[in-house]
């Protein structure tokens, strides 16, 4: 099965300052990645997500990049802000599986004033 | 649109007991699932229906139930509830296989 991991639990990032979140999966198969956030007592949302055939996308602030040689894919946040302390979490699945989503364990990005 | 609704928000039980959990989404999504997020192990998925009417296994079903009667409603069941289903409780829903899915606010679940 595969399994879909964050290499450090908690992450402390100065205001202003760009954070970048890792994750690391072993299905070499699977062709869609996610990144949510999710808050203290509300449930995971949706910030950017990311297909096999490409190696980057960008949002608003965020840029996920993938490296399917090495199975790695991560999450930029530029100039990151109070309201960016949360836990955030990666998510793979392959075309066609329908819902199932392999979530990573979380970590949270603490934001220093 | 109100999104994923889930109830109820807490809900303490003893061990033994049955109880369902409540989710609907108003934005004609086919596809909703049931995870459980548990502290250190991120969101693990129970069941999942991709259609009224069709439903299907998760990463961890045992000691759950689900049916899915309209494309609205996706209750949870659990029929006799154990210290280890003790955690918060997430529906999802999304419209197809690779769109963006919506989670619910949870439910926080004590079993005693």
């Amino acid at each position: 099965g595969e399994s879909v991991g964050l290499h450090l639990p908690t992450l402390s990032v100065q205001e202003g300052d760009n954070s970048i979140i890792n994750c690391a999966y072993s299905n070499s198969a699977s062709d869609y990645f996610i990144w949510y956030k999710q808050e203290s007592g509300k449930g995971p949302q949706f910030i950017i997500d990311i297909r096999s055939n490409m190696d980057k996308r960008q949002g608003q602030r965020v840029t996920v990049l993938l490296n399917k040689t090495v199975k790695h894919l991560s999450l930029q946040i530029a100039a990151t802000q109070p309201g960016d302390s949360a836990v955030y979490f990666c998510a793979g699945t392959k075309t066609g599986a329908n819902s199932k989503l392999t979530f990573g364990k979380g970590i949270t990005l603490s934001v220093r004033p | 649109n109100a999104g994923v609704t889930q109830t109820p928000k807490f809900q303490v039980l003893k061990t033994g007991q049955s109880m369902t959990l409540q989710c609907a989404q108003d934005m004609n999504h086919e596809y909703m699932s049931w995870y459980r997020q548990d502290p250190g192990m991120g969101l693990r998925l129970i069941h999942y229906s991709v259609g009224a009417g069709i439903t299907d296994q998760g990463e961890v079903p045992n000691g759950y139930n689900v049916s899915r009667s309209t494309t609205e409603d996706f209750p949870l069941r659990l029929l006799s509830a154990a210290p280890s289903q003790t955690s918060v409780y997430f529906c999802a829903s999304k419209q197809g296989d690779l769109d963006t899915q919506y989670f619910g606010p949870g439910t926080r679940l004590t079993v005693l």
